[in-house]
């Protein structure tokens, strides 16, 4: 699986939109790029998920570049309970596939 | 949906007791993984199984660490003896067949072995 890359942490005032890059220029044609999110001491949380086109649902809206060695990850309306880590990974997915992850990037939404 | 159970929620256990934690995937769903989480080495993934089948055991650290599926709503991941440096969150989640990219995950069972 390809690997990626994250800032180690940012930071985002509350109600701006959060924007969290990922660089993953070694991924093949056929990965997929996958984002989750830990809240501290829970579970991860899948977000969202893409392969070539920009992708939204209610969590948050995934912008991949054309060449798709990077991707954004948009959170439009941070809010305090945004606060947490969060993980890119890339898969080429399938039933036996498994997610490697990172270290991710700890997110800090202030009031 | 009840979500992945895991059970115990907290488990704490001497050196060289054995540890045994249980997990119930999401009904329907054929992947099982479990993972490991430490503030050293981040989210490991152990062991994954697909139609009760392990798939990849690679990350199990040693042989004093088993994982088992019986059947299609239970796992369980034992390790023996435990060891201190066991200590960590342990986690299990399932997928099913039409969003293999999305795993579901439980509340973790937090171990801690003195």
């Amino acid at each position: 699986d390809a690997k990626t890359t994250q800032p180690t942490s940012m930071d985002c005032a509350e109600g701006r939109a959060a924007n969290l890059p990922c660089n993953h220029s070694t991924i093949s044609g056929n990965e997929y790029v996958y984002w989750y999110r830990q809240i501290h001491s829970q579970g991860p949380q899948y977000i969202i998920h893409g392969l070539k086109n920009n992708e939204t649902n209610e969590m948050a809206s995934l912008i991949i570049t054309e060449d798709r060695k990077s991707s954004t990850l948009i959170l439009p309306h941070a809010t305090l309970r945004d606060t947490a880590v969060y993980y890119c990974i890339v898969s080429a997915g399938g039933n036996t596939d498994k997610l490697i992850f990172g270290t991710g990037t700890r997110l800090q939404v202030f009031p | 949906d009840a979500g992945v159970i895991q059970s115990p929620r907290h488990e704490v256990t001497e050196m060289g007791q054995e540890v045994t934690l249980r997990c119930k995937p999401i009904s329907g769903h054929n992947s099982l993984f479990w993972y490991r989480q430490t503030m050293m080495r981040g989210l490991e993934l152990l062991i994954y199984f697909n139609n009760n089948v392990p798939i990849d055991d690679s990350g199990m650290p040693e042989d004093r660490f088993s994982a088992k599926m019986p059947n299609a709503s239970f796992s369980t991941l034992k390790i023996q003896p435990s060891e201190p440096r066991d200590s960590a969150v342990y986690f299990c989640a399932s997928r099913g067949d039409a969003q293999w990219g999305k795993l579901f995950f439980g509340s973790g069972t937090q171990l801690s072995v003195l």
